[in-house]
């Protein structure tokens, strides 16, 4: 069966800081990944999705970047964290090229930036 | 571009009471539907989708949800809500013409009330 890991599950950075929050999924080959971020009170906002290594699009423009180093890895990263980078922040897997397939969520990382 | 509507962003019901949550969407192609339930501090979980074919779709933990084309909705319900269903509850569409791509309501916190 499939699985999905995300680490660490909570993390205090001070402002300026770097970020790197990292994502695997085992048991499956070629997922969709995708980084939400889940501020307090507020939806869901899709931060970066990948279909294969190395292809990232960027919904939303920000300090925040993201990478596909391996198949089943997605790390999401910053050089300088902002006080607005605080929130929830989710990987997700899907299977490729399926309209209806689901995605499946990790437990997320609770982000506070000082 | 399709949306997400969630009509009340807070729901008390009482145990053991029905529990209706609403969801309409907008879309100019046949959408596929899911609802997804978020405990504290977790990531989220999928309840139940609609993709085509039967249009009362069950899922886990006793929901279930009613596709009806005509009025655009997709709502939840439960008949006996208990207490193990407060949490976050999010509908969703996948953006059938852009595949992977999933626009999320803003969600509905349920409390269950003894």
């Amino acid at each position: 069966s499939q699985t999905i890991h995300q680490w660490p599950a909570t993390l205090v950075q001070p402002v300026g800081s770097p970020l790197s929050l990292e994502c695997t999924v085992e048991g499956t080959s070629n997922p969709n990944l995708y980084w939400y971020r889940q501020a307090a009170g507020r939806g869901l906002q899709l931060l970066f999705y990948s279909v294969g290594i190395g292809q990232i699009s960027s919904e939303v423009p920000q300090n925040l970047s993201a990478s596909r180093p391996q198949d089943r890895q997605f790390i999401l990263s910053s050089k300088k964290l902002l006080l607005s980078d605080s929130g929830f922040y989710l990987c997700a897997w899907s299977v490729e090229v399926s309209y209806n397939s689901p995605l499946h969520f990790g437990n997320g990382t609770r982000l506070t930036v000082t | 571009a399709q949306s997400v509507t969630q009509l009340g962003s807070h729901v008390s019901v009482s145990e053991g009471a029905l529990v209706l949550l609403r969801c309409n969407y907008s879309s100019s192609v046949p959408p596929y539907l899911f609802w997804y339930v978020q405990y504290p501090n977790q990531g989220l979980q999928l309840l139940l989708k609609y993709t085509t074919g039967a249009t009362l779709v069950k899922g886990i933990n006793g929901f279930e949800a009613e596709f009806k084309k005509s009025e655009t909705s997709f709502h939840l319900t439960k008949p006996s809500a208990h207490m193990s269903d407060a949490a976050e509850y999010f509908c969703a569409v996948s953006e059938g013409d852009s595949w992977g791509k999933f626009q999320f309501g803003a969600g509905t916190q349920v409390v269950v009330t003894p």
